[in-house]
């Protein structure tokens, strides 16, 4: 157990719709990422926010966004899904020495979103 | 930009024969290197990793990895496999340009016969 939790752990929704997808670091990690997993395209970083503001964005698409609130959880809402958006998505957490520092990352278990 | 190449797709090894996953990583200073293993349905778990000093770095269920700067390489090892060591490993480098995040090969999916 990484210390990490996720939820919900499985989503089944319709192309259109929008979702939230829950993150909850590990206790004193100030750095949260999110990453989404599928079969063609591998791990890919999306967005990470560093106590509470935002430090930087990967491949994450305009329909998407983050935010992190004050007691460190985090949320990713994706929506006018599309079938494409169909993957695993991780966050992870982190406890850099330094909003610009490099630490291991630990993964929760992920949310498998199905769109349908 | 950086990147981390995994050569090899999917590997077969036999319960206690020695294994090595091959990771080559493309980075314009020193990287920060990782391993990483997925078993199914699971999330990410934390092999090993490489921030500085000491090239040959232990980890966790008896792994090892060796960075070789000259080489690009960030390969992990291990003497004996278990058939529970059956999953798919990632290696992944960190980079501070990108916000600290991982940059993550595209994986190996090991298989261990009996």
């Amino acid at each position: 157990d990484s210390g990490v939790t996720q939820t919900p752990k499985h989503l089944i929704t319709a192309t259109g719709q929008r979702v939230t997808l829950r993150c909850s670091p590990r206790s004193g990690d100030l750095s949260v990422y999110w990453y989404q997993q599928s079969l063609d395209q591998g791990l890919q970083f999306l967005i990470q926010y560093y106590n509470g503001e935002e430090r930087a964005k990967g491949n994450i698409l305009e329909r998407f966004s983050a935010q992190q609130f004050p007691d460190l959880h985090s949320e990713l809402n994706l929506s006018s899904l599309e079938l494409g958006d169909s993957a695993l998505y991780f966050c992870a957490s982190s406890s850099p020495s330094g909003a610009s520092s490099v630490a291991e990352q630990y993964f929760g278990p992920g949310t498998r979103l199905t769109v349908t | 930009a950086q990147s981390v190449t995994q050569p090899d797709i999917h590997i077969t090894v036999s319960e206690g024969a020695s294994l090595e996953l091959r990771c080559n990583y493309s980075y314009g200073a020193t990287p920060y290197l990782f391993w990483y293993v997925q078993s199914p349905g699971q999330g990410l778990q934390l092999l090993l990793k490489y921030f500085s000093g000491d090239t040959l770095v232990q980890g966790i269920k008896g792994f090892e990895a060796e960075f070789k700067r000259s080489q690009s390489s960030f390969n992990l090892r291990k003497p004996s496999v278990h058939w529970s060591d059956a999953a798919e490993y990632f290696c992944a480098v960190g980079a501070v340009q990108a916000g600290t995040a991982l940059i993550f090969g595209k994986g190996t999916t090991l298989s261990v016969s009996s």
